[in-house]
């Protein structure tokens, strides 16, 4: 079946950068998502990737996907106080399977 | 404004005494889909809808039924809470399922239940 790991937590100084890592273990996902919780609210789409490209940037987040390794990373430049919240990556499979989501990497940025 | 409203967004109740969590979405959306998250877990799909009258088991269905009459509506009903079902619970929609990355989820803002 299909998994999604992630690292718990990950703590940063504000203005450096943030590496957020996720690998997946079904290499037919066709698109892998970037969301965001912050505290008290739900999950905000902040990027996807669809599975035929290596990098997408978007501003101050790059998403950096190695489907050989079946590897996805989203990176925050110049990270600051208001990028601390919970990061899921999720994927699918397909057109007709829903989303899997990873536990979620909480970010902490220190001022 | 597209959003997607969850009502209630507190609540408190005993073991046994059925429940509704309501679900509404106003952007026409044909997929919709509850969520729970539970510290160290993440997200874990409980049920989804393809459409008016479909709807499909996710990962964690045990416990709760859902309904779909109405494509704007998508409530979640536990029948007998018991405390393992304490948890905060997301309702999501989407235009069509999540095959192609310009379509997002759009997430509820949550309903935190307490099973005593």
């Amino acid at each position: 079946g299909e998994d999604v790991e992630q690292s718990l937590f990950l703590s940063v100084r504000e203005g450096d950068s943030s590496v957020i890592n996720c690998t997946y273990t079904d290499s037919s996902s066709t698109y892998l998502y970037w969301y965001k919780q912050e505290p008290g609210a739900g999950l905000q789409l902040l990027t996807y990737i669809f599975s035929n490209m290596d990098m997408k940037q978007d501003q101050r987040l790059t998403v950096l996907l190695n489907k050989k390794d079946k590897h996805l990373s989203l990176r925050i430049a110049d990270t600051q106080t208001g990028d601390s919240a919970i990061y899921f990556c999720a994927e699918t499979l397909s057109g007709n399977t829903p989303l899997v989501f990873g536990k979620g990497t909480r970010l902490s940025v220190i001022a | 404004e597209a959003q997607v409203t969850q009502n209630p967004r507190y609540l408190i109740t005993v073991t046994g005494k059925k429940l509704t969590v309501t679900c509404s979405q106003n952007m026409n959306h044909e997929y919709m889909s509850w969520y729970r998250q539970d510290p160290g877990l993440g997200l874990r799909q409980i049920y989804y809808s393809m459409n008016v009258e479909v709807t499909d088991k996710g990962d964690v269905p045990e416990g709760y039924k859902v309904s779909r009459k109405e494509k704007r509506n998508f409530p979640l009903i536990l029948e007998s809470p018991s405390p393992n079902q304490t948890s905060l619970y997301f309702c999501a929609s989407s235009l069509g399922l999540l095959g192609r990355g310009e379509e997002t989820q759009y997430f509820g803002p949550g309903t935190r239940l307490l099973v005593l």
